[in-house]
């Protein structure tokens, strides 16, 4: 069954504003991932925290992660018109030498100029 | 330049046709990946390879099967298509199958269309 459930399924601001989006997940993970999709196109790695990381930022991205909750949360301040797009997260397991990333279904971004 | 890339980028066939979907690396990675996104976007893995060597089959219809020449390669053959295998297939390679630091980059995507 899928790993991480993202939240909320869809998001509208307008440019400048922030976004937030949330992320779930239900068993003990190695690290998270946080990957973007625009339409038509292929995921794009944004960045990844590891389980005993609690906060990482990338430019204007910043991600955070607290494995009491099992949640994570990615920050985009000064969002652009550029940034629409679908953002998904992804759980890489603990332990078990089969490494494999485990999708939730995404949050669709929409920045309106 | 492109760093996965898959063909076609498009693929319309009739039911019952057998179709294959390649993908290329030249990141030096090891490990590549298949998933299927549908149309919900719901990305699921479906087959995995490190250095050759099968490591991941999830629950996939043995009409798909994968196939892994050298470790810059991976391949999807897909035979008999029904209209369920309608999706669009991603592509994927990474450092290692132990590798926890780094994330996955993903081709273009391949989108099927079975009619």
């Amino acid at each position: 069954s899928q790993q991480g459930e993202e939240d909320p399924q869809a998001l509208s601001i307008q440019e400048g504003e922030n976004a937030t989006m949330n992320c779930s997940y239900k068993t003990s993970i190695n690290n998270l991932q946080w990957y973007r999709q625009n339409s038509g196109r292929g995921l794009v790695h944004l960045i990844l925290i590891r389980s005993n990381e609690r906060e990482k930022h990338s430019g204007r991205l910043r991600v955070t992660l607290d494995t009491s909750k099992k949640s994570s949360s990615l920050l985009i301040t000064a969002s652009r018109a550029a940034d629409t797009a679908s953002y998904f997260c992804a759980t890489g397991p603990s332990g078990g030498s089969n490494y494999k990333l485990t999708f939730g279904k995404g949050t669709l971004l929409t920045v309106n100029p | 330049d492109t760093a996965v890339s898959q063909t076609p980028k498009y693929l319309v066939t009739q039911m019952g046709n057998d179709k294959s979907i390649k993908c290329e690396q030249n990141l030096g990675h090891d490990t590549m990946y298949w998933y299927k996104q549908d149309s919900k976007k719901f990305l699921k893995i479906m087959f995995s390879y490190n250095n050759k060597e099968l490591i991941i089959n999830e629950t996939v219809p043995n009409r798909f099967s994968p196939k892994s020449p050298d470790k810059a390669h991976l391949n999807l053959h897909i035979n008999s298509l029904e209209l369920g295998d309608s999706a669009v297939y991603f592509c994927a390679s990474s450092y290692g199958t132990g590798s926890r630091n780094y994330g996955y980059t993903f081709g273009s995507g391949t989108r099927l269309t079975v009619v």
